[in-house]
């Protein structure tokens, strides 16, 4: 089955305690993206991969990191999350980089929350 | 200026009445144009994507205006089922833009 996958689906850890949402896609598809999701804000881009070992920044890119080495896997890590970073995360892939024109497919979503 | 609105609703409406969204956008430069369901804090699922000639999937239509730069969505008959919250997506180079969403509730 053609799937995004997000782990975990459900996540508490505290502030300063490093961590890693994981996504994968089997796919085989170019383009992979994380989002963030809060109230009255709407999914908000974080980073963005066009291939891999190609990534780039989106709209609020600020105390994520990313890393593309293989296609199908584009982990998010926060190296010391704190507490504005709770949210609800989503993970989406889409078949060509041609510059935003393609579908994405989204992952189940990982809640997050840093005490 | 937010760079994609939509209306947050909700829109409370009867079963079988129709009922349309729009969203408008500030980047004339704006290439694609997407309208996504969201089922209470679910995944984004595509619904449809939306061309200059307007398309139709059953009793959804979505309709694009460059020149005044919105996209609309209508919805026919709406069904019990139709209860979402509908996301208006505008893509850049590279770049995905999510409206906020507009809640859908459809009323028995």
């Amino acid at each position: 089955e053609a799937q995004v996958t997000q782990n975990p689906r459900y996540l508490i850890t505290v502030t300063g305690k490093k961590l890693t949402v994981t996504c994968s896609q089997n796919m085989n598809h170019e383009y992979m993206s994380w989002y963030r999701q809060d109230p009255g804000l709407g999914l908000r881009q974080i980073y963005y991969s066009m291939n891999v070992e190609v990534t780039d920044k989106g709209d609020v890119p600020e105390g994520y990191k990313v890393s593309r080495k293989e296609k199908r896997n584009f982990p998010l890590i926060l190296e010391s999350p704190s507490p504005n970073q709770t949210s609800l995360y989503f993970c989406a892939s889409s078949p060509e980089t041609s510059g935003g024109a393609e579908t994405q497919y989204f992952g189940p979503g990982t809640r997050l929350l840093v005490l | 200026r937010k760079e994609v609105e939509q209306d947050p609703g909700p829109f409370n409406v009867p079963e079988g009445a129709t009922v349309a969204f729009n969203c408008t956008y500030s980047n004339s430069a704006s290439q694609s144009f997407f309208w996504y369901r969201q089922d209470c804090r679910k995944e984004p699922k595509l619904l449809m994507s939306v061309y200059s000639s307007g398309n139709e999937d059953g009793r959804f239509t979505a309709q694009l205006n460059r020149a005044s730069q919105y996209i609309s969505l209508l919805i026919r008959d709406s069904k019990l089922s139709d209860s979402a919250t509908y996301l208006c997506v505008v893509t850049g180079t590279y770049k995905y833009i999510f409206g906020t969403g507009t809640r859908l509730k459809v009323l028995a």
